[in-house]
């Protein structure tokens, strides 16, 4: 257990769909990671945090994909008008990639 | 050329016997090298770290890492079935705040 909680654990959504995950450190750690891994393939660096200020944003990462640290807390990463190449696992890491969380995974139907 | 390349196949091995895993990166001026076991459905793990040329050992596993040569390998010595797992090899890039992942070695360990 790293004490990186993701929520929720799985997701299948229709695509246009909007979605939410959220991501909970065990403490306020002051730097968070996302990264996307689709099957097959090695995790994708989106963005990072330190504290609640995102310092690092891929190109992945289009507009329709929004991430929010509120407080240097938990993290929110959202999705919206989802697509089938969004299908994924969503992970979080804090305060390191030492320790990811179980990820969300996300199937856009 | 991809940051991070992991070129070899599913590799099958008997149980007892030692597994080896490669992996090769572009950037030159990376200082930090990671392994991460990954099992099906699940988050990866990271089990080894190594930061200078030469050979880390940690129980049965050993990282190796030649800078010069710019690549990574990790060895499983006495292969186990709960072994059986993708391996992905990670790089921190210089000037970067983010890991660049391989796309991952599977191990099949045969009992």
């Amino acid at each position: 257990d790293t004490g990186v909680s993701q929520d929720p654990r799985h997701k299948i959504t229709k695509r246009g769909q909007n979605v939410t995950f959220r991501c909970d450190p065990i403490s306020e750690h002051n730097r968070l990671y996302w990264y996307r891994q689709t099957l097959g393939q090695g995790p994708e660096f989106l963005t990072y945090f330190q504290n609640e200020a995102q310092l690092e944003k891929s190109r992945l990462l289009s507009d329709r994909f929004s991430a929010e640290r509120p407080k240097g807390s938990f993290s929110t990463l959202e999705i919206q008008r989802t697509e089938q190449g969004d299908s994924a696992m969503y992970l979080c890491a804090s305060p390191t990639e030492a320790f990811f969380g179980q990820g969300t995974r996300l199937t856009v139907v | 050329q991809k940051e991070v390349e992991q070129n070899s196949g599913p590799l099958s091995v008997p149980e007892g016997a030692i597994a080896s895993l490669n992996c090769t990166y572009s950037d030159r001026g990376s200082q930090s090298f990671f392994w991460y076991r990954q099992y099906s459905g699940k988050s990866p793990e990271l089990i080894m770290s190594i930061y200078s040329n030469g050979d880390k050992e940690d129980g049965r596993f050993t990282a190796q890492l030649n800078k010069a040569s710019q690549y990574v390998s990790l060895l499983i010595r006495d292969s186990q079935p709960s072994d059986s797992a993708t391996y992905l090899c990670a790089v921190s890039l210089y000037g970067n705040n983010r890991l660049a992942f391989g796309k991952g070695n599977q191990v099949v360990v045969i009992p």
